[in-house]
């Protein structure tokens, strides 16, 4: 089915280790984001990428990384986590041209960092 | 900057109740609407959307109206069902094409009891 993948599911990281949370899309979508979820505090956009090779920050950006070598990929990668990077992680895609289409949403990643 | 504001919740109701959840918004310009939907367990879903004032937007027996006087995106079932249940979230997208981005209200859980 066409939409948005993301890798893996569950997480559990020890402060410190570094890893790289996948997503994909196969809707030929420009523009892909990636947001983190926290309790009482909805959905805070992380960095977000227009297009293959170009890449900017978002809301919360600090302890994360991405880069967007081709259309399909976005993956978000975390240096050395930390505690309060504990959280949910959503990648979503739109289409480029058209700023007032739904976003499509992966089923996200539960991280938990000790 | 832009801002969503949603009812407080937890919002639990009987089967075939009325629902009501307000969501405001603060932006300058003319943003579109969306209401998203986190069933348990999965990623967020558009549910439906507005893009300019008075507009109506429906989808699975849920509507909401943009109104612009008022600054609100009220959204209404007449008869929730227990599949129902889940978080919904107000946002509000605005800006153009790559400018576009996406502000989320803090979402409310909506619990159904049969």
């Amino acid at each position: 089915n066409a939409g948005v993948t993301q890798t893996p599911k569950f997480q559990v990281l020890k402060t410190g280790q570094s890893m790289t949370l996948q997503c994909a899309q196969d809707m030929n979508h420009e523009y892909m984001s990636w947001y983190r979820q926290d309790p009482g505090m909805g959905l805070r956009l992380i960095h977000y990428s227009v297009g293959a090779g170009i890449t900017d920050q978002g809301e919360v950006p600090n302890g994360y990384n991405v880069s967007r070598s081709t259309t399909e990929d976005f993956p978000l990668r975390l240096l050395s986590a930390a505690p309060s990077q504990t959280s949910v992680y959503f990648c979503a895609s739109r289409r480029d041209e058209d700023s007032n289409y739904g976003y499509t949403f992966g089923s996200g990643t539960r991280l938990t960092v000790v | 900057g832009d801002s969503v504001t949603q009812m407080e919740g937890p919002v639990t109701l009987s089967e075939e109740a009325f629902l009501t959840i307000n969501c405001t918004y603060t932006a300058t310009g003319y943003p579109s609407l969306f209401w998203y939907v986190q069933y348990p367990g999965e990623g967020l879903q558009l549910l439906l959307k507005a893009t300019k004032a008075d507009d109506k937007g429906s989808n699975k027996g849920f509507e909401a109206t943009y109104r612009k006087e008022t600054t609100s995106f009220h959204l209404e079932k007449g008869s929730v069902q227990v599949s129902d249940s889940a978080v919904y979230f107000c946002t509000l997208s605005k800006g153009t094409g790559a400018n576009s981005k996406l502000t989320f209200g803090k979402g409310i859980t909506l619990s159904v009891r049969p």
